[in-house]
């Protein structure tokens, strides 16, 4: 959406860290949000922040949250083929609805 | 058990036809949505519920018709199909219960031809 910037595209080598960028306007913000999506398949919620953070970690994902410049990052650390995939950003106010980014095609190359 | 389930998943119509894509959740939510995402994967909400009442309702067609007959339920009635209209369109459920996420279905695969 016009309200949350993606970059389209990433490749990747396997076994890399990839990094995903993601931009929004919106500074009454509430909560950000990464989405997985593979081929064919359905909306996958990987993790999501709270927009008075400025890290979070789980297992593979980081999250960092520059809310200065409105500004959120996803790292996948030690990327695998099954991590190639469309990954969106959204962002949401204090009615849940979510803005969503374009969405970053991720390709993990052997 | 799915969470929040879509029937059907695949649907190949032609122009002007009437459908409906239904959309229940198990999960006692309030507040159900309806997602298109089109061609491009862009992603943007259509309609929200909240307790069987219509709270958000972008920039849609009026051919476009959202009901909910009870808080578990958000079906979605599409009417004179148009070639425009192939989509996915996802719904989702949230609800105070849990906490920040919102769950979305699988998907409808939509395709008037």
């Amino acid at each position: 959406g016009e309200d949350v910037e993606q970059s389209l595209f990433l490749s990747v080598r396997e076994g890399d860290s990839s990094v995903i960028n993601c931009t929004y306007t919106d500074s009454s913000s509430t909560y950000l949000y990464w989405y997985k999506q593979e081929p064919g398949a359905g909306l996958q919620l990987l993790t999501y922040i709270f927009s008075n953070m400025d890290m979070k970690q789980d297992q593979r994902l980081t999250v960092l949250l520059n809310k200065k410049d409105k500004h959120l990052s996803l790292r996948i650390a030690d990327t695998q083929t099954g991590d190639s995939a469309i990954y969106f950003c959204a962002e949401s106010m204090h009615d849940y609805k979510l803005s969503f980014g374009a969405g970053t095609t991720v390709t993990v190359r052997a | 058990d799915t969470a929040v389930s879509q029937t059907p998943k695949y649907l190949v119509t032609q122009m002007g036809n009437d459908k409906s894509i239904k959309c229940e959740q198990n999960l006692g939510h309030d507040t159900m949505y309806w997602y298109k995402q089109d061609s491009k994967k862009f992603l943007k909400i259509m309609f929200s519920y909240n307790n069987k009442e219509l709270i958000i309702n972008e920039t849609v067609p009026n051919r476009f018709s959202p009901k909910s007959p009870d808080k578990a339920h958000l079906n979605l009635h599409i009417n004179s199909l148009e070639l425009g209209d192939s989509a996915v369109y996802f719904c989702a459920s949230w609800g105070s219960l849990s906490g920040n996420t919102i769950y979305f279905g699988e998907g409808s695969w939509l395709t008037v031809v």
